[in-house]
């Protein structure tokens, strides 16, 4: 079975502009959430999708925000980018909301200047 | 106070060394304790998880819980160079099951 994957895997933008990030959950799993990953601030949570809505969000900005297609695909956008938010961004696949086991893609790179 | 302090390391040991891999946590509303590992430029994978005090073992390695001290580890017995990774305690929360992450340890372990 494939596992989790992202695209692009790296990509660089420049301070001001806007990013879409896209995942694509294993075949059958349809919870996605979405985690950024950085030296100073380790993995934090960003939000979850199930069903086509967001479930839960963490503590960012307004400028984040995702969205879930009906085959569970789901695309992460990031608004007026600001430096700090390059990163690692990660997206974790489970079979339904509140399972334990999440698969992890292998991430997005994404570098601002 | 941090919910979730890692060892930060690094952790460096030879070939078959057990090694020891701990976090603390302050939220008693954590009830499941997870541990990821990860590999350079590759996302976390799902190594084991657990519920309960004591000890979980699966193959090399062995998770424990104390849910009194708030404390659990990860132990690495016969460690290989295929090891070397980065170490990460999760506490999974909510409907969600959001993951809190430790800072996470790099371990290399020496051929």
């Amino acid at each position: 079975k494939a596992g989790v994957t992202q695209t692009p895997r790296y990509l660089i933008k420049t301070r001001g502009q806007q990013v879409t990030l896209s995942c694509s959950p294993i075949s059958g799993h349809r919870s996605v959430s979405w985690y950024q990953q950085t030296p100073g601030q380790g993995l934090q949570f960003l939000f979850e999708y199930f069903s086509e809505t967001q479930r839960n969000k963490g503590n960012f900005p307004g400028r984040f925000s995702g969205r879930q297609f009906s085959n569970s695909r789901s695309e992460m956008n990031v608004s007026t980018l600001e430096l700090g938010d390059s990163a690692l961004y990660l997206c974790a696949s489970s079979l339904r909301q509140g399972a334990y086991e999440q698969y992890f893609g292998p991430g997005t790179r994404l570098t601002v200047t | 106070q941090k919910e979730v302090e890692q060892d930060p390391g690094p952790l460096s040991v030879p070939e078959g060394a057990i090694v020891s891999l701990n976090c603390t946590y302050s939220n008693s509303a954590f009830q499941y304790f997870m541990w990821y590992r990860q590999y350079s430029r590759k996302g976390p994978e799902l190594l084991m998880y657990t519920y309960s005090s004591g000890n979980k073992e699966d193959g090399r390695f062995t998770a424990q819980v104390d849910k009194s001290s708030k404390y659990i580890s990860l132990f690495i017995r016969d460690s290989q160079p295929s090891d070397s990774a980065t170490y990460l305690c999760a506490f999974p929360r909510g409907p969600a099951r959001q993951l809190t992450f430790g800072s996470g340890t790099q371990l290399t372990v020496l051929p």
